[in-house]
Order: C-alpha cells, then structure tokens, then sequence
C-alpha cells in the first residue's frame, strides 16, 4: 500500500542540525511532488517545503528558508529535510507528505518529533 | 490577505449535520481541501477540489464553495468524527504558496 514513514527527530540545542528521512512505497516516487508539514505541539499545520519530482524545484515557506533544505533521492525512494540553526519554534512533529498537483497532500506519515531545548 | 480564517470549535449532536467553514481570499483562486485528524494521528484528506471526496470517504462528507468561503458539511455526525478538520488552499506554481487554516475542534455531543 501507498505509505511514507518518517525518521530522524530528536532531541537538539538551540543552533543545532538534524536531518530528518522519509521512506516512500507502495507508489512510483518519482512521479510525485513531495513535501513536508509540521505541528507545533498543539497547534495547526503549517506546511514548510516542497520539492518537484525530479528535484530540480523547491519552494520553502518564509519561517524556514535559508535555515532548511530539502532534498530527495529518487533511486532510494527517500525525501530528507536538512535543518540548521535550529531555533526553540521549530519544535514541531515533521510530517512528510505525498504532494498531489496543484497542492494537495493525499499520504501522510506517521510523523517525527523534534524537539529544540538547551 | 493570504491567509485561511476557520472557527475555533463546532459541536454537534449525533445524526445531526456539522458545517465547518473556512475563509480566504485565495479561495477564489485555488482549490479547498479538507483534513481530518485525530488525537496522535496523522492528518487525512477528506475533501479534495472543493468538492471530490478522495476513496474511502463517506458520503455523509461533502463540500462546497462560494466565492472566498468553503464549507464541509457532514451529515449524519457520529462520534467518531470528532477530530480537529483543517481546510488547505494554495498552488505549488510560481510564487504562490500552499496554506492551512487554524483548523477547527469537532466535538460531538
């Protein structure tokens, strides 16, 4: 079946990097756009970046850019989010999501914690 | 603005119809969709182009648009149907951008 299942959180300090994995099956992954999501614990969703099938396009939202980056490689079937300068409000549950065209996201995973305390 | 604006919280009794709205200038640009989500769940696509209900999805679950508000109705509420709905808007083209709303507490009673 379709699925996406995420690795990578934990636990980093203020200034810190991670880099967060995504597996894909179930579907042909380089025929897909691919994103990732997040939620603040007990908040909303806030979408982060997306990047094109081929990987020749990314887009990030203003509260990442220049601080993440986002990346896949298409021969493993895997999505990956680099993020540097980690800062306490990007504590959040990172999904990874199927990106259907124009937008819409039609296969989540489970997600993955981050967390950024000293 | 660009943003997407839902009510904090809805309630309904059960066997009776919730209507969950969602505002935004962008909605009268781009299409709505619609995510359900559970307490330690991952969130799911309920509602898909304003009105197009992804496989597997009740048909007690519809959607609407007019102008720059959408709305999900569902019909015939069961408790388990309390979740927290979020509605989405956006494109990937250019530079536009994808977005959610607050997203809004169903809560049956």
């Amino acid at each position: 079946q379709v699925e996406v299942v995420e690795s990578g959180g934990g636990l980093v300090k203020p200034g810190g990097s991670l880099r967060l994995s995504c597996a894909a099956s179930g579907f042909t992954f380089t025929d897909n756009y691919m994103s990732w999501i997040r939620q603040a614990p007990g908040k909303g969703l806030e979408w982060i970046s997306y990047i094109s099938s081929s990987g020749s396009s990314t887009y990030y939202a203003d509260s990442v850019k220049g601080r993440f980056t986002i990346s896949r490689d298409n021969a493993k079937n895997s999505l990956y989010l680099q993020m540097n300068s980690l800062r306490a409000e990007d504590t959040a549950i990172y999904y990874c999501a199927r990106h259907q065209l124009p937008a819409y996201f039609d296969c989540w995973g489970q997600g993955t914690l981050v967390t950024v305390s000293s | 603005s660009y943003e997407l604006t839902q009510p904090p919280s809805v309630s309904v009794s059960p066997g009776q119809t919730a209507r969950i709205t969602c505002s935004g200038d962008v909605l009268s640009k781009h299409y709505s969709y619609w995510y359900q989500q559970k307490p330690g769940q991952a969130p799911l696509l309920v509602m898909s182009k304003d009105s197009e209900r992804p496989s597997g999805i009740p048909g007690r679950f519809s959607g609407f648009t007019s102008g720059t508000t959408v709305t999900l109705t569902i019909s015939g509420v069961r408790a388990d149907d309390e979740a927290d709905y979020y509605c989405q808007s956006g494109d990937t083209s250019g530079t536009s951008k994808v977005l959610f709303g607050g997203g809004t507490k169903l809560t049956v009673l």
